[in-house]
């Protein structure tokens, strides 16, 4: 059961211009929303994240949009560059009411490749 | 500030035998979550601790246990290894959810675990 969806497995975008990359979620409980950014041989690097509250939030060339009613995100790379070539993941979780703890559940990721 | 890191790097084990993955989470975290990624799939959720308890816990077998320690150290068994548990085991640290809900997980580098 895939609560979170990345149904783009690849997006390859020239250097200079935007990469959009997608997200889909099902659980209208989820409230929180994270990328990550993952290169070979590494783990996860948290990249920007998004509290349910907000429909955008910027960081530098990352901004991440929020459309509750459509249970979509994206995120947006300006300028894209060579360097941001590597596997996106987004995440997702609910805050469970008398917990302080949350599990993540992630899509299966898209392959940003940003050619010269 | 030293960040989430995890032992070994790469580790071969053949079907049926056990295991024990390490992990050092960033300082000043008090929970840790553990996640497995399957090639080509997202990190899934096993399970995750807060102050040495456990809460929460994904859908994996009991085969999979975990520990956490006083310094916030984790450790992950799986036992009766099958050939289906070869994949990456991510560690991630992280304060307790905020009243805001923000839920930032840090991951290591990852175990990649094989089994013959």
């Amino acid at each position: 059961d895939q609560q979170v969806k990345q149904n783009s497995p690849s997006l390859s975008v020239q250097e200079g211009r935007i990469s959009i990359l997608n997200c889909d979620y099902t659980n209208s409980m989820f409230d929180y929303f994270l990328w990550y950014k993952k290169y070979p041989a590494e783990g996860p690097t948290f990249l920007i994240s998004i509290s349910s509250i907000k429909d955008k939030n910027e960081d530098g060339r990352f901004t991440v949009f929020l459309n509750k009613s459509a249970k979509h995100l994206s995120l947006h790379i300006v300028p894209s560059q060579p360097g941001d070539s590597a596997v996106y993941f987004c995440a997702a979780s609910a805050a469970d009411r008398g917990s302080t703890l949350g599990r993540l559940y992630f899509g299966r990721g898209t392959q940003l490749t940003v050619w010269p | 500030e030293t960040g989430v890191t995890q032992s070994p790097t790469h580790l071969i084990k053949t079907r049926g035998q056990q295991v024990t993955l390490r992990c050092s989470s960033q300082s000043g975290h008090n929970t840790v979550s553990w996640y497995q990624q399957a090639l080509g799939q997202g990190p899934q959720f096993i399970f995750q601790y807060y102050r040495e308890e456990k809460n929460g816990r994904g859908n994996f077998p009991p085969r999979f246990s975990g520990l956490q320690f006083p310094n916030y150290s984790s450790e992950l068994n799986v036992n009766a290894l099958e050939l289906d548990d070869s994949a990456l085991y991510l560690c991630a640290s992280s304060l307790a959810l905020t009243p805001s809900g923000a839920n930032e997980q840090f991951f290591g580098p990852g175990t990649r675990l094989t089994v013959l």
